[in-house]
């Protein structure tokens, strides 16, 4: 069975442009969280999406939005890109909401502004 | 909010020694700690995780010990071996209805030296 896919691997973009990463879940999995990951750091807990609906929050700026399709997959919009949001950006995907359930990782995509 | 603060941020042992990494973790409400392997340019990955009814776990060379009152939680690894070595995160998270939020340590790069 494929795992947590995320496309695209690498990404360059400018300040002030915007982008996009998409996300699919395991098979079965109906909750995709996404995390910012700087190097050197653990991961930041930016949005996690459940039945289509967003229901976690973390604390990053309204340049960032996110939302699931039906087929559970889902997309990260960064707005108005900053040298600072250079970063590994990792989607999570899990079978239910609750937090006390394993949260698998995909390879992320690497997001590189100049 | 939850803060998990992870130590040492890097370990080195000979191979055949064991390592141990600890976390502590403020919100008394979270009650689900998974730790991630990982490697240089790849995902992190699941090794083992605990949840507040159990004090330890064990998989075969793998343990994690949880002290709820201390508020500790800490990892195991026993007759390590060169192929253990990556950056190792612990995490923290509430469960029950709550949202699947996972806060991170800062990450221990564990070296094993053949």
């Amino acid at each position: 069975d494929a795992g947590v896919t995320q496309s695209p691997t690498h990404l360059i973009k400018t300040r002030g442009q915007q982008v996009t990463l998409r996300c699919s879940p395991i098979s079965g999995h109906k909750s995709v969280s996404w995390y910012q990951q700087v190097l050197g750091q653990g991961p930041q807990f930016i949005f996690q999406y459940y039945e289509k609906e967003e229901r976690g929050r973390g604390n990053f700026p309204d340049r960032f939005s996110a939302r699931q399709f039906p087929n559970y997959s889902s997309e990260l919009n960064v707005n108005a890109l900053l040298l600072g949001d250079s970063a590994l950006y990792l989607c999570a995907s899990s079978f239910v909401l609750q937090g006390n359930q394993p949260q698998h990782f995909g390879d992320g995509t690497r997001l590189s502004i100049l | 909010g939850e803060n998990v603060e992870q130590h040492p941020s890097t370990l080195s042992v000979q191979e055949g020694d064991s390592a141990v990494i600890k976390c502590t973790y403020s919100d008394s409400a979270s009650n689900y700690f998974p730790w991630y392997k990982q490697e240089l340019g790849k995902r992190p990955q699941l090794i083992i995780d605990i949840r507040s009814n159990v004090g330890e776990k064990k998989d075969q060379r793998i343990a994690v010990t949880l002290n709820k009152t201390a508020k500790h939680f800490s990892l195991h690894i026993t007759e390590t071996q060169p192929e253990d070595s990556a950056v190792y995160f612990c995490a923290a998270s509430r469960g029950g209805t709550s949202y699947g939020k996972l806060t991170f340590g800062q990450g221990t790069i564990l070296t094993v030296h053949p």
